[in-house]
């Protein structure tokens, strides 16, 4: 399967501990995106990368989300000092990067759940 | 900043008739479209998208309509089939490959 992989695709914490998620991309893909999705709403964009930089980030991203990319490939996400509204899906999506409106394909996503 | 208000929040049709599922967007410099199929734990699913120079885009069953005067756009899913129940999400873009506002969501319900 070459599509968008997340992992893991559950986790459940206590709140105050620290997360991490990864988003493996189409391999062609040079555009990563991060969206978060709660229940009965569409995904609401937090960030996303072009290669390694990171180009935009949304209000919705507090000091407590980081995001990479290091080598422009597989991204991380982590939440610190996670919160009971941290919960949530987290959708990774990826798309090729060119003079024209490009796709984007979206993995199955992180859902998250803060005890 | 963009928004993107969709409606109905639920449909409901018998199986064999037509949906149709509507759109508005607020920034004019919006001019890429996408639509998604979300069934239940699952990841969205592109069905179909329109760019701004183009009013009509059909693929089988589905079409999409694009008014950029009005700023609307519209999916169009005719013959319904029970396998078409899901939630449809549309969503508005400025440039090549950035961000994705999306609307809240139809629950679509293919009554067999």
């Amino acid at each position: 399967d070459t599509g968008v992989s997340q992992d893991p695709r559950h986790k459940i914490t206590k709140r105050g501990q620290n997360v991490t998620f990864r988003c493996d991309p189409i391999s062609e893909h040079n555009r990563l995106y991060w969206y978060r999705q709660t229940l009965g709403q569409g995904p609401e964009f937090l960030t996303y990368f072009q290669n390694e930089a990171q180009l935009e980030k949304s209000r919705l991203l507090s000091d407590r989300f980081s995001a990479e990319r290091p080598k422009g490939s597989f991204s991380t996400l982590e939440i610190q000092r996670t919160e009971q509204g941290d919960s949530a899906m987290y959708l990774c999506a990826s798309s090729h990067r060119d003079d024209s409106n490009q796709p984007q394909h979206f993995g199955d996503g992180t859902r998250l759940s803060i005890l | 900043g963009e928004n993107v208000e969709q409606h109905p929040s639920t449909l409901s049709v018998q199986e064999g008739d037509s949906a149709v599922i509507k759109c508005t967007y607020s920034d004019s410099a919006s001019n890429y479209f996408p639509w998604y199929k979300q069934e239940l734990g699952k990841r969205p699913q592109l069905i179909i998208d329109i760019r701004s120079n183009v009013g009509e885009k059909k693929d089988q069953r589905i079409a999409v309509t694009l008014n950029k005067t009005a700023k609307h756009f519209s999916l169009h899913i005719t013959e319904t089939q029970p396998e078409d129940s899901a939630v449809y999400f549309c969503a508005a873009s400025i440039e090549g490959g950035n961000k994705l506002v999306f609307g809240a969501g139809t629950i679509l319900r293919v009554k067999s």
